[in-house]
C-alpha cells in the first residue's frame, strides 16, 4: 500500500530554531507538493515540484523558508529562523503526470513554536 | 486567477438524510475540479474529481458531484448520510494545463444520529 510519509508528524520547538520537514513522495511519483494548513488561512500551496525541479514557490515567504528536493525520494521544507506564526499543519502531496492527476497526500507535521 | 467558495463552513445532518455541500468556482475557462474528505488528524483523500468529461461525477463511498457551468456550481451530494462521513470536505480547482491546485476553506460535516 503506497503512501506519501512524512517526518517528523509532531514538532514543538521555540521561536528562532531551525524547523526541518520530511516528505517522502510515493515511488514513481514526479510531482511534489506542499501546503500549509492553518485555521485562519486554511490550505495554501507554498511549493511544488515537478521532476524535481522547483515550478512554484510564489506562496512561500522566501526570507524564512526553503523548499527542495535533494533526490527523487525525498522533499524538504526548512524554516529558517522559525516564528510562533509559523505553528501550522505542514502536508506534502505526490502525484503522478501533470493536470488533473490525483494528489496523494501525507499525514502531515503538526508543528507548534513557541 | 481561479478560486473556489464553499458556502457553509458547517453543515449538519441527520443520518440517512441527504447531504449536500455546496462549491462554487471562479474561473474564465472551464477547470479541472475536485472534492476531498479529510478526517481528523489525517491527509486529505480525493473523493471526486471533474476534468470535462461526464458533468455527474460519482466518487468514493457513494458521493457524487455534478458540474454546472451555467452556475459554476460543483455541489456534492450523498443521498444517504452515515455516521462515518462526518470529516471535513475541501472543493478545490486546478488549470487544465497545470497541476497547482486551489483549495476552498472547506465545510465541516457532522452527523447527527
Amino acid at each position: 500500500d503506497a503512501r506519501v510519509t512524512q517526518t517528523p508528524r509532531h514538532k514543538v520547538t521555540e521561536m528562532g530554531q531551525e524547523v526541518t520537514m520530511r516528505c517522502q513522495p510515493i515511488l514513481g511519483h514526479n510531482t511534489v507538493f506542499w501546503y500549509r494548513q492553518t485555521m485562519m488561512q486554511g490550505l495554501e500551496l507554498l511549493a511544488y515540484f515537478r521532476n524535481r525541479a522547483p515550478l512554484d514557490d510564489s506562496g512561500m515567504p522566501k526570507d524564512r523558508f526553503s523548499a527542495e528536493m535533494p533526490d527523487a525520494t525525498l522533499a524538504t521544507l526548512k524554516i529558517q529562523p522559525s516564528e510562533p506564526r509559523d505553528s501550522a499543519v505542514y502536508f506534502c502531496a505526490s502525484g503522478r503526470g501533470q493536470g488533473a492527476q490525483e494528489k496523494f497526500f501525507g499525514p502531515g507535521t503538526r508543528l507548534t513554536v513557541l | 486567477a481561479q478560486s473556489v467558495t464553499q458556502l457553509g463552513s458547517h453543515v449538519s445532518v441527520s443520518e440517512g438524510a441527504l447531504v449536500l455541500l455546496r462549491c462554487n468556482y471562479s474561473s474564465s475557462v472551464p477547470p479541472y475540479l475536485f472534492w476531498y474528505v479529510q478526517y481528523p488528524n489525517q491527509g486529505l483523500q480525493l473523493l471526486l474529481k471533474y476534468t470535462s468529461a461526464a458533468t455527474l461525477v460519482k466518487g468514493i463511498n457513494g458521493f457524487e458531484a455534478e458540474f454546472k457551468k451555467s452556475e459554476t456550481s460543483f455541489h456534492l451530494t450523498k443521498p444517504s448520510a452515515h455516521m462515518s462521513d462526518a470529516a471535513e470536505y475541501f472543493c478545490a480547482v486546478s488549470p487544465v494545463r497545470n497541476e497547482k491546485l486551489t483549495f476552498g476553506t472547506g465545510t465541516r460535516l457532522t452527523i447527527i444520529p
